[in-house]
């Protein structure tokens, strides 16, 4: 059946970047896109961005423009969010999830486990 | 790209029914018909719970309903459930490939 398995917890410093993979299996990769969003603790979820796997188009919510990057690796099924300049309201339970289906304003079914990500000094 | 928005809470009695609203703009709720719901239980991921405005995945129980008006879409649960008690998201595409997604309501079965 179709799953995405998220890396493990991370804790990192402020200033410094975080990867999160997201890795697939279950189904042709290249068929859907992926959207990434986060949940800081107690509050709802925030929308970061999109990657086709298709052709590597990505968009991104304006609060994380210049801040995050998404790619993905077809050799090994995988999605990556990278997240630079941590800061301590970074903190938060990411999230991957994929497109259910191939077209635009798709939602998104599965999702991934969620990987926190802890920002202290 | 402002956040949908929803009640931060409802409640209802076993058996009752509860509506969920998620006001947005004609940019994204009123602009287009991909309107989304996701249940939230505490420490879980997300499920997706209705599509397209008003169309269930399959296995989601048909006591959850979506519509829209304008700019506002509901998530209505009848016959409400123990098991219903969760955080329940909004979610509407609002264009060239973004997402927006509501604040978040609680469903308390009282």
């Amino acid at each position: 059946q179709v799953q995405l398995v998220q890396s493990g917890a991370e804790v990192k410093k402020p200033g410094a970047s975080v990867r999160v993979s997201c890795k697939a299996s279950g189904y042709p990769f290249k068929n859907y896109g992926f959207t990434w969003l986060r949940q800081a603790p107690g509050q709802g979820l925030e929308w970061m961005g999109w990657i086709s796997t298709n052709t590597d188009k990505q968009t991104y919510a304006q609060k994380f423009q210049g801040r995050v990057t998404l790619t993905t690796d077809t050799s090994s099924n995988t999605v990556y969010m990278e997240l630079r300049s941590l800061r301590s309201d970074d903190t938060a339970l990411y999230f991957c999830a994929r497109e259910k289906w191939d077209y635009y304003g798709s939602p998104f079914d599965p999702w991934g486990q969620g990987t926190l990500v802890t920002v202290s000094s | 790209q402002s956040a949908l928005t929803q009640p931060r809470s409802v409640s209802g009695s076993p058996g009752q029914s509860v509506t969920i609203s998620c006001t947005g703009t004609s940019s994204d709720v009123g602009g287009f018909n991909s309107v989304s719901w996701y249940q939230q239980h505490p420490g879980k991921a997300p499920k997706l719970m209705i599509y397209d405005v008003s169309e269930r995945p399959s296995g989601v129980p048909d006591r959850f309903s979506g519509s829209k008006s304008a700019n506002t879409a509901s998530l209505t649960i009848s016959g409400l459930r123990a098991e219903d008690e969760a955080d329940y998201y909004c979610c509407s595409y609002a264009g060239s490939y973004t997402w927006v997604f509501g604040g978040g309501t609680k469903v308390t079965v009282l």
